[in-house]
């Protein structure tokens, strides 16, 4: 286990919805990467948090949009959900210029 | 642009040895992974090698890099049921903060 949380595991909400998702950090870890994981794909980088700021973007809309709070934890916020928007989010901690980052389980997103 | 190539099965008996294979485009790559990823699970990393090493071994795990063809392969020695997972190469070049994942690869291991 890798110390770093997501919630919930699952959820459906229905298009045009707006969505958040939720991952706690392994402790003393300043850095949080979020992924999305489409069915058969590989991971595709959304953007990373350092010390509260953003600290790089992936190739993903504006409707996209992240938190990171004193603590490290952070937040994905997904906007007007589309239906290409179903997948694994996964989050991943890190301590800022380790070559080492810890997965979460994932939080399993399905919009209908 | 960054391209991470793997082949999409693999199949093999328990006790024999997997390979899996990986090939990349970005010349500067700095970093090279192998996670797995069980059924319902996240990622876990497996192993890392810096470009500067052509091999690095952990056990059972056997990481080959051939960087004059962008080339990484992992080596499972005596595979077992609980190796089945999805197996996937990633690289990141120096200085970037973020990784390109292949496809993944899904290891089957039959008795």
């Amino acid at each position: 286990e890798t110390g770093v949380t997501q919630s919930p595991t699952h959820l459906i909400k229905t298009r045009g919805q707006q969505v958040t998702l939720r991952c706690s950090s392994q402790s003393g870890h300043n850095t949080v990467s979020w992924y999305q994981q489409a069915l058969g794909q590989g991971p595709q980088f959304i953007f990373q948090y350092y010390r509260e700021e953003e600290n790089g973007r992936g190739n993903f809309p504006p409707r996209f949009s992240g938190l990171q709070f004193p603590n490290y934890s952070s937040e994905l916020n997904v906007n007007a959900l589309e239906l290409d928007d179903s997948a694994l989010y996964l989050c991943a901690s890190s301590l800022e210029g380790d070559t080492e980052a810890f997965f979460g389980q994932g939080t399993r997103l399905t919009v209908v | 642009g960054e391209d991470v190539e793997q082949s999409l099965f693999l199949s093999v008996r328990e006790g024999d040895s997997s390979v899996i294979n990986c090939t990349y485009t970005d010349s500067s790559s700095t970093y090279l992974y192998w996670y797995k990823q069980e059924p319902g699970a996240g990622l876990q990393l497996l192993t890392y090698i810096f470009s500067n090493m052509d091999m690095k071994q952990d056990q059972r795990l056997t990481v080959l890099l051939n960087k004059k063809d962008k080339h990484l392969s992992l080596r499972i020695a005596d595979t077992q049921t609980g190796d089945s997972a999805i197996y996937f190469c990633a690289e990141r070049a120096g200085g970037s903060y973020i990784p390109t994942f292949g496809r993944g690869t899904s290891l089957i291991v039959h008795p």
